[in-house]
């Protein structure tokens, strides 16, 4: 069965540490691969996503993503967090040719000052 | 910046009564989509849109939902008979094209008492 798994549900942070969400997913065939993330009391916006090509991904706000084949990963990275990046984080997955995004069950993210 | 905007943003029903949640998609977007998330799980897949029919859905969207683009530029989401486990907050995307990003709005939170 198609499944995505975040592995890290909360994560507290202090500023600039560094942050690395797991990401992994069980699909047949091409797939692509998106992080969303939700701050508080906002929609879900992308912060990044792999289609095909470098397996390292750049998003907005610093963050990237690397595409990991072999070990069915989409790991979400950023050198040093912030307070603003508290929020919600989503990966999600989709086939190449289904309209469905399937969405882990996110990452709660807490960066204390 | 063009968004994809949900109407009302909180919706309380009773028990048994239909309820329609409404979407205005992003204006050049062809695909549609709901999605769904219960309090404390990840946000599930139920439909998606395209050239006035649905081309996708999930086991949940059964004969109780009902999806419809009256106009131009509306895009609702009809439940019937609405039960206790249907409170939920609910997500309208839009996307250009397929396998593209889908642009997510604000979400209605739906209680159903």
């Amino acid at each position: 069965a198609q499944s995505v798994s975040q592995h890290n549900h909360h994560v507290i942070l202090s500023e600039a540490a560094s942050l690395e969400l797991g990401c992994n997913y069980s699909y047949g065939g091409t797939v692509n691969l998106f992080w969303y993330v939700q701050y508080p009391g906002q929609h879900l916006q992308l912060l990044l996503k792999y289609f095909s090509g470098d397996p390292l991904v750049k998003g907005i706000k610093g963050f990237e993503a690397e595409f990991i084949k072999s070990k069915f990963s989409f790991n979400l990275r950023k050198p040093s967090v912030q307070w603003s990046d508290t929020a919600e984080y989503f990966c999600a997955v989709n086939g190449n040719s289904g309209y469905a995004l399937n969405f882990g069950k996110g990452t709660s993210l807490l960066v204390t000052p | 910046e063009p968004e994809v905007t949900q109407t009302p943003s909180h919706q309380v029903t009773q028990m048994g009564q239909e309820v329609i949640l409404r979407c205005v998609p992003i204006s050049n977007h062809l695909y549609f989509y709901w999605y769904r998330q219960i309090l404390g799980q990840k946000v599930e897949f139920l439909v998606s849109f395209y050239n006035n029919e649905i081309s996708e859905k999930s086991e949940i969207f059964d004969d109780q939902f009902s999806v419809e683009r009256p106009d131009g530029s509306n895009f609702t989401l009809k439940i019937r008979s609405t039960k206790l486990e249907d409170s939920a907050m609910y997500f309208c995307a839009s996307g250009v094209a397929l396998n593209t990003e889908a642009f997510f709005g604000q979400g209605t939170r739906l209680t159903v008492v």
